[in-house]
């Protein structure tokens, strides 16, 4: 199963790097996620966009900037990062957001900051 | 608030022993409750959901709203079950977004 691509697979950066990570879905799907998984937190979800939209930034600090450029596209800039960002970063896509619609992750992008 | 609470960080049983994954929720709302696992090096993927009312790989799980638990369960356990397990809620009506527990993990011995 491929649906979900994300790169890079492993990212190391310093604080005052800008980097981006890449999600390309090949699903059909309108809805795409940023999730993040680190070590003593549950999966945490960071962004949603639907049809290009973002409809969801769940307070999110501004270090993360998503980009949807079309629905099969999602990116995440990331600027001036802290240590305590080190973590898995998940994307996800489903057909649509809400019940019914299943959510597919890619394999996630580790993300170290040093 | 909302909530999804897996009590258990590690489940550790022998094949052929039947396993119950504890999953209870939050949610002033009408639940949608879904199980994802997650393979050694592999990517999270969908196990079964509450809605479908199926068994997937001997798994099933049943919501109990008076208990607010929707927990997963299978008869016999074997090692290639052996995997992390989250519990996740969808909240939110028709914009709805995935509440994910800690996660359990599972490890069957032989």
């Amino acid at each position: 199963e491929t649906g979900v691509t994300q790169t890079p697979r492993h990212l190391v950066m310093g604080m005052t790097n800008k980097k981006s990570l890449k999600c390309e879905q090949h699903l059909g799907h309108n809805a795409m996620y940023w999730y993040k998984q680190s070590a003593k937190k549950p999966l945490e979800l960071m962004f949603v966009y639907n049809f290009k939209e973002q409809t969801e930034n769940n307070s999110v600090p501004s270090r993360f900037s998503p980009e949807c450029p079309n629905s099969s596209h999602l990116f995440l800039h990331l600027h001036t990062l802290q240590p305590e960002d080190s973590a898995l970063y998940l994307c996800a896509s489903s057909r649509a957001t809400g019940s019914g619609n299943t959510i597919y992750f890619g394999e996630g992008s580790w993300l170290t900051v040093v | 608030a909302q909530r999804v609470t897996q009590p258990e960080k590690l489940l550790s049983v022998f094949k052929g022993a039947p396993v119950e994954l504890k999953c209870n929720y939050s949610y002033s709302g009408s639940p949608e409750l879904f199980w994802y696992v997650q393979y050694s090096r592999q990517r999270l993927q969908l196990l079964l959901r509450h809605i479908s009312r199926e068994s997937i790989k001997g798994f099933t799980a049943d919501l109990n709203k008076g208990e607010t638990s929707f927990h997963l369960k299978k008869p016999f356990a074997q090692e290639e079950d052996s995997a992390m397990y989250y519990c996740a809620l969808l909240v939110g009506g028709s914009q709805g977004n995935l509440i994910f527990g800690k996660g359990t993990k599972l490890s069957v011995k032989p």
